[in-house]
């Protein structure tokens, strides 16, 4: 069965670095969303994305935040001069497509590490 | 404010036992309403979806229900499994937009031999 896949696994950076997360949604899936999780917190939504821009962006999004969908099969995270806080799992998730609309499938994350 | 509040919070069963997961939200306007197993390190994993008009749905030895009256829902697992340890989300989505979607903070059940 199709699934959504992330890299890497876990990430470690500095504070002040940038970090790129990958995904790759479902292939033909339309919707693509970045979720975040500080460790023994909520699951809280970032942005979403449909035909090659942003649809909605929570208030976390900020400036220090982008995404991108380079090549039509990777969808990006990227996270400018990170911060001690940015350290959390970042979900991907795709939707659309064959199945229902409202489903989204998620991937395994990515971990990140700002030390 | 548009919460969603889930309980207990954690939850210690014996396998072949059953339980019952609650939510409670307050998300307006209502669009649909998902339970989530999501695995310790792993992401969410989709186990119902039910729009305003449904009050029960099941999936194997998961049954969700809705009482849209009442802003409630209710995920009861059957005949427990080891397999079945992880924490259970309840994610509301508000309005239209499929994007604006709610989480609670989940309830964590473990399952015993």
């Amino acid at each position: 069965e199709p699934e959504v896949t992330q890299t890497p696994s876990h990430q470690v950076t500095q504070m002040g670095q940038e970090v790129i997360l990958r995904c790759v949604p479902i292939s033909n899936h339309l919707y693509f969303y970045w979720y975040r999780q500080i460790l023994g917190q909520k699951v809280e939504f970032l942005v979403s994305f449909y035909n090659n821009e942003i649809s909605e962006k929570s208030e976390i999004f900020d400036d220090q935040f982008s995404v991108e969908r380079p090549d039509g099969s990777n969808f990006t995270l990227k996270i400018r001069s990170t911060k001690l806080e940015d350290s959390a799992m970042y979900f991907c998730a795709s939707s659309g497509g064959d199945r229902s609309y409202y489903e989204q499938y998620f991937g395994p994350g990515t971990r990140l590490t700002v030390t | 404010k548009n919460q969603v509040e889930q309980s207990p919070q954690s939850l210690i069963i014996l396998e072949g036992k059953n339980c019952t997961l609650q939510c409670n939200y307050t998300v307006s306007p209502f669009s649909n309403l998902r339970w989530y197993k999501q695995d310790t390190g792993r992401g969410p994993v989709s186990l119902t979806i039910m729009t305003f008009s449904e009050n029960t749905k099941s999936n194997g030895r998961y049954t969700a229900t809705l009482d849209a009256d009442t802003k409630q829902s209710s995920l009861h697992i059957t005949a427990s499994q080891l397999s079945d340890s992880a924490s259970y989300i309840c994610v509301v989505s508000a309005g239209s937009n499929n994007n604006d979607m709610r989480f609670g903070a989940g309830t964590r059940l473990t399952v015993k031999p």
